[in-house]
């Protein structure tokens, strides 16, 4: 079945400097989306990027979706404590609704 | 509601005893979708409600696992004869469906512990 593989699992940085998580999908996706899980909370939606090659920002996060629309990445410049927690890409399955998820990256910031 | 309610919040039950968790999605969305996560692992999917059609169970681990959405609106999700590996957080989201560019909203999840 379609698979969704992230890297790299974990990630630690020093406050202020940049991270990026890469994103893998076995099919071509009609979109993809990113979700921020907090510890001890749960997913909560970033965004969705729907056409090839796309890239959208948010303040100090950059998303890309590559031009084959199976890959994406997620850069966020000068990182700062706020940015701790698990972050995942999630596409859908086939024709439906239903996302499929990556293991997610699990992001660390020491202040 | 404003968010998707999930009750209740944390259940302790014993191996073999039936648990209903309870998922409230946000009004007017479609779909609704439980998914299982378990301790620092990604999120499983487990079964998709969308409108009036059948659901898709694909994802259910076993005949242990049923849910039915009510209405349209509230889902419950049964675990029968609970065993230790069922122990996970569940997590019911729902959304007006992705092509809206809105994503699914989670609720904060039952944390489901079978001892």
């Amino acid at each position: 079945g379609q698979q969704v593989m992230q890297i790299p699992q974990y990630q630690h940085v020093q406050e202020g400097e940049d991270f990026t998580t890469y994103c893998n999908s076995s099919t071509t996706l009609s979109n993809i989306q990113w979700y921020k899980q907090r510890p001890g909370g749960h997913p909560v939606f970033l965004i969705q990027l729907v056409k090839s090659g796309e890239v959208k920002k948010q303040k100090r996060l950059t998303f890309q979706f590559g031009e084959a629309k199976k890959n994406s990445s997620l850069h966020i410049t000068a990182t700062q404590t706020t940015d701790v927690g698990t972050y995942f890409c999630a596409g859908p399955q086939g024709g439906s609704e239903k996302l499929v998820f990556g293991k997610g990256t699990k992001l660390t910031v020491n202040p | 509601g404003a968010g998707v309610s999930q009750s209740p919040s944390n259940k302790v039950t014993e191996k073999g005893k039936d648990v209903e968790l309870r998922c409230d999605p946000i009004s007017g969305h479609t779909a609704l979708y439980w998914y299982r996560q378990s301790l620092g692992q990604g999120l499983e999917f487990l079964i998709y409600f969308q409108g009036n059609s059948a659901p898709d169970k694909s994802g259910l681990p076993s005949d242990r696992f049923s849910a039915e959405r009510t209405g349209g609106s509230v889902s419950t999700l049964t675990i029968q004869r609970t065993q230790q590996e069922d122990s996970a957080v569940y997590l019911c989201a729902s959304s007006f469906g992705t092509g809206y560019g809105y994503g699914y909203t989670f609720g904060s999840g039952t944390r489901l512990t079978v001892v």
